[in-house]
């Protein structure tokens, strides 16, 4: 199993909101991260969580907030958000992010964020 | 702080000419990745390089890590309306550094 999923698929909030992304891997991997997708932009690096601990804060505004319950699972928890927040979150995960051998990215279909 | 670049930006090919991408790093690069987004998708990881001057192949795909592992590319022959998307290099500068993805290069076919 190479999957890595994540829902909702699509998302519409408020700005006073408070709302969950998650993902989900069964791969055994032991890193998984959070990006953040613009329109015709790569990928930007959020949040880093190795062996379940937060490894790299992209210095992220703290109305994103991380959380990894356990090995496979990987949550984004979103409050007060801003209309330029709106974008494709995507989820990824690595066997391992500390060795360059095994940092290979497995992605999410993304969970597409509106921020009204 | 490290950067990665990619050129072109954009290319629009008929359908089995060829198509090359070009990325660049401003420091030297421990590996390196590349991933296909097709349009309305998430990023595919098609292949790494780690070793310097080394070629890997993927049926039409080549790809090549420069001598000094700042640079690398992707070719593409004969393309097909299949290969449509963005096409993202992806490099780290340790194990102890975040990985940094390249700007894109995002591929149109005419049938």
């Amino acid at each position: 199993d190479t999957e890595v999923t994540q829902t909702p698929k699509h998302l519409v909030m408020g700005m006073t909101n408070k709302k969950s992304l998650k993902c989900e891997q069964h791969m055994g991997h032991r890193a998984m991260y959070w990006y953040k997708q613009k329109a015709k932009k790569p990928p930007e690096l959020m949040f880093v969580y190795s062996y379940e601990k937060l490894s790299i804060n992209e210095s992220v505004p703290s109305r994103f907030s991380p959380e990894c319950p356990n090995s496979s699972l990987l949550n984004l928890h979103l409050h007060a958000l801003q209309p330029e927040d709106s974008a494709l979150y995507l989820c990824a995960s690595s066997q391992d992010h500390w060795q360059t051998s095994t940092d290979t990215q497995y992605f999410g279909p993304g969970t597409r964020l509106t921020v009204l | 702080g490290q950067q990665v670049m990619q050129i072109p930006q954009y290319q629009h090919v008929q359908e089995g000419e060829d198509f090359t991408t070009y990325c660049n790093s401003s420091t030297t690069l421990s590996n390196i990745q590349w991933y296909k987004q097709r349009p309305g998708g998430h990023p595919v990881f098609l292949i790494q390089l780690v070793k310097s001057g080394e070629v890997k192949k993927q049926k039409r795909l080549t790809f090549q890590f420069g001598e000094a592992k700042k640079n690398s590319s992707l070719h593409i022959t004969a393309t097909q309306t299949t290969d449509v998307g963005t096409y993202f290099c992806a490099g780290r500068r340790s194990s102890a550094s975040k990985i940094i993805f390249g700007s894109g290069t995002r591929l149109s076919i005419r049938p």
